[in-house]
């Protein structure tokens, strides 16, 4: 079975510049978090989805940060106009119905390594 | 800020010997989680330990909880050098939310 897919691996983009992050859920998973990781702040939640339906998106930095799930099965985080402080790895997870991480485990890609010059 | 704490930030014994890493939590839970994750890979989960549970096993996994202490252990028996990792564990801080929040981590080197 295919895993949470993320895409782009690695992405290298100079400050100002916009950057997309991809992610495809696993089939039949409903709920969708995005989750940024540096040394510094360790894993940060930025926002997660039910049923494509934002549910909490308090851990977005700033207006410069977007996440839209168009379908089901598939969500993209937007850095417009990115800076070098976006510089982390950006991880997106998948849950079952009716579990979320209320009960149940959430399944990791393997994340976006997105470094602004 | 960060719900959970692991304890110690990092752990480096032989191959053969047990490891033991402590989270301790500020808020009431409804359940806690452990994940691993390797060197530039994602997170993958071990084991969940519910509110009402105190103790569970895994192969060579055992997680504990004391809520009255807000505290988490998870025990790896007989380790392996394919064990070294980096482990987390994660809480959900309000009874109903699915913000499941993370500790810093404690990484982990098993010596050959």
């Amino acid at each position: 079975d295919a895993g949470v897919i993320q895409s782009p691996r690695h992405e290298v983009t100079e400050m100002g510049q916009e950057v997309t992050l991809r992610c495809k859920l696993i089939s039949g998973h409903n709920s969708l978090f995005w989750y940024r990781q540096t040394m510094m702040r360790g894993l940060e939640l930025l926002i997660y989805f039910n049923n494509n339906v934002p549910i909490d998106d308090s851990g977005m930095p700033e207006d410069r940060f977007s996440a839209k799930m168009p379908n089901a099965s598939f969500s993209t985080l937007k850095i417009q106009p990115s800076e070098p402080r976006d510089s982390a790895v950006y991880f997106c997870a998948s849950s079952l119905p009716g579990q979320g991480a209320n009960t149940g485990e959430l399944f990791f890609g393997e994340g976006s390594r997105l470094t602004v010059l | 800020s960060q719900q959970g704490e692991e304890d110690p930030q990092a752990l480096s014994i032989q191959e053969g010997e047990n490891a033991t890493m402590n989270c301790s939590y500020k808020t009431s839970i409804n359940n806690l989680q452990w994940y691993r994750q390797n060197s530039g890979r994602g997170l993958v989960h071990l084991i969940l330990i519910r509110s009402n549970e105190r103790e569970k096993h895994s192969g060579r996994l055992r997680v504990t909880l004391d809520t009255s202490k807000k505290s988490s252990s998870l025990l790896i028996t007989a380790s392996r050098a394919a064990d070294t990792a980096s482990y987390f564990c994660a809480t959900v801080p309000d009874q109903g939310a699915q913000k499941l929040v993370f500790g810093q981590g404690t990484r982990l080197t098993i010596n050959p």
